[in-house]
């Protein structure tokens, strides 16, 4: 069964600040890891993609890290900007499955970015 | 491009009532899936549809859910008779195809509560 789990559950931090969340999951056979936005009232929003084969993914700010053999990735925030502030989910493909398009989410860590 | 549609945003009802959900993919996603959120716990898969057809159904939580798609466009959940605990969010997502590195369109979910 795959456990995904997401620290911390809530940060709330000044403008400029760079942020690390984490995200750990207990199967490591999985085909790719995924970061989500959500903001309030909103659906989810794809934000990075890493395949298994890779290490780290870059968008801008955002910089996502995994380490499939440890069952970790983070997800780097430079620069920390109040319009960052939402509810950022990891979410992760098994390798099997009926469903190729199921994924395994955290809770989320939900982040406020204050001026 | 219109992305996906889920109807209504809200929906209140009393216990032992009976709630129908829609979700609107995007045009030309044959894959439909169904996700829910119950509070304080992770987003979890509920089924999926290739098409009209239930491709996997294993998350659904118990026969008072009801799911479909007739057509292969627009899919409906219908609760009957709704709990206290089928409280949540419930998002809908679409993709193109099937597949590990397919990104799924989230739509922005219905918030149910059951009273």
């Amino acid at each position: 069964k795959q456990e995904v789990t997401q620290i911390p559950a809530a940060l709330s931090v000044p403008e400029g600040e760079n942020l690390v969340l984490n995200c750990s999951f207990t199967d490591s056979a999985i085909y790719n890891l995924q970061w989500f936005r959500q903001d309030p009232g909103k659906g989810l929003t794809s934000l990075l993609l890493i395949q298994s084969s890779q290490r780290e993914q870059t968008s801008g700010r955002l910089n996502a890290s995994l380490d499939k053999s440890s069952g970790r990735s983070t997800l780097y925030i430079a620069a920390s900007q109040p319009g960052d502030s939402a509810t950022y989910l990891c979410a992760v493909r098994k390798v099997w499955g009926s469903t190729l398009g199921r994924l395994y989410f955290g809770r989320g860590t939900q982040l406020t970015v204050w001026p | 491009e219109a992305g996906v549609t889920q109807f209504p945003s809200h929906s209140v009802i009393e216990k032992g009532q009976t709630v129908t959900l829609r979700c609107d993919p995007i045009s030309g996603h044959d894959n439909l899936y169904w996700y829910r959120r119950v509070m304080g716990k992770e987003i979890k898969f509920l089924l999926h549809f290739v098409k009209e057809s239930k491709q996997d159904e294993s998350g659904m939580p118990n026969n008072r859910f009801l799911a479909e798609r007739t057509g292969g466009t627009y899919s409906t959940l219908k609760v009957q008779p709704a709990e206290l605990e089928d409280s949540g969010v419930y998002f809908c997502a679409s993709s193109p195809r099937d597949s590990p590195n397919e990104k799924l369109f989230f739509g922005s979910g219905t918030q149910l509560s059951v009273l």
